[in-house]
């Protein structure tokens, strides 16, 4: 089955730039989503299809997909941004939904 | 405005049974396909199942063995998910989502509902 993985953990200083990391095969040829979860609370999708943002999404959200990896970029990051982050995609082999094993973020 | 409402979480001892339920407003249920996934406490997303608008065609993980059964309602605007034969490592918060598009995003969740298998 198609494998997920992300870094446990990033931490960044407030005001600068964020990049969590979502590896798998070739998966720049697939559809890669991300998420937001702050404690006690159900996800957000932030960005779809590689780099679309949904609607009240701040244009600090970015995202890229290419070779190996996708990327999650938060520009400016701001204490509010300090939460849990999974990327998720369609394996078309096996028709299942994937999801990556998360990344903690932490604003310092 | 649309809303994931999920119902039907609770305690049950390892080998039993539940259903849990969504109730979906907001929106044409008909016309989207649904998701169950799941948080195990203090771990990560685990996709669940999925439906067609249609209710004709659903896919399971792997991990389940064939133990759960997703349906849906289309009359009622609800989703469903029956679960059998219970184990202590299905204790999660079961979410109820939403495919937002054909590369089966969830653009919505519900606030989710908590399953514990303990005897």
């Amino acid at each position: 089955s198609y494998v997920l993985t992300q870094p446990p953990s990033v931490s960044v200083a407030p005001g600068k730039t964020a990049k969590i990391t979502c590896g798998g095969n070739n998966i720049g040829s697939k559809s890669v989503h991300w998420y937001q979860q702050k404690p006690g609370q159900a996800p957000v999708l932030v960005v779809h299809d590689d780099s679309d943002r949904p609607s009240g999404i701040p244009e600090r959200f970015s995202g890229s997909n290419s070779a190996n990896t996708a990327t999650l970029t938060i520009s400016r990051v701001e204490a509010g941004d300090e939460a849990d982050y999974y990327c998720q995609l369609w394996d078309t082999s096996s028709d299942h939904v994937v999801f990556g094993g998360g990344t903690k973020l932490t604003v310092l | 405005e649309v809303q994931l409402v999920e119902s039907g979480g609770g305690l049950v001892k390892p080998g039993g049974s539940l259903r849990l339920s969504c109730a979906a407003s907001g929106f044409s249920f008909s016309s989207y396909s649904m998701n169950w996934v799941r948080q195990a406490p203090g771990k990560g997303l685990e996709w669940v199942s999925s439906i067609n608008g249609g209710g004709g065609y659903t896919f399971d993980a792997d991990s389940l063995k064939g133990r759960f059964t997703i349906s849906r309602d289309n009359a009622k605007n609800s989703l469903y998910l029956q679960m059998n034969s219970l184990r202590a490592e299905d204790t999660a918060v079961y979410y109820c989502t939403r495919e937002g598009s054909n590369w089966r995003e969830s653009d919505y969740w519900g606030q989710g509902t908590l399953v514990t298998v303990s005897s």
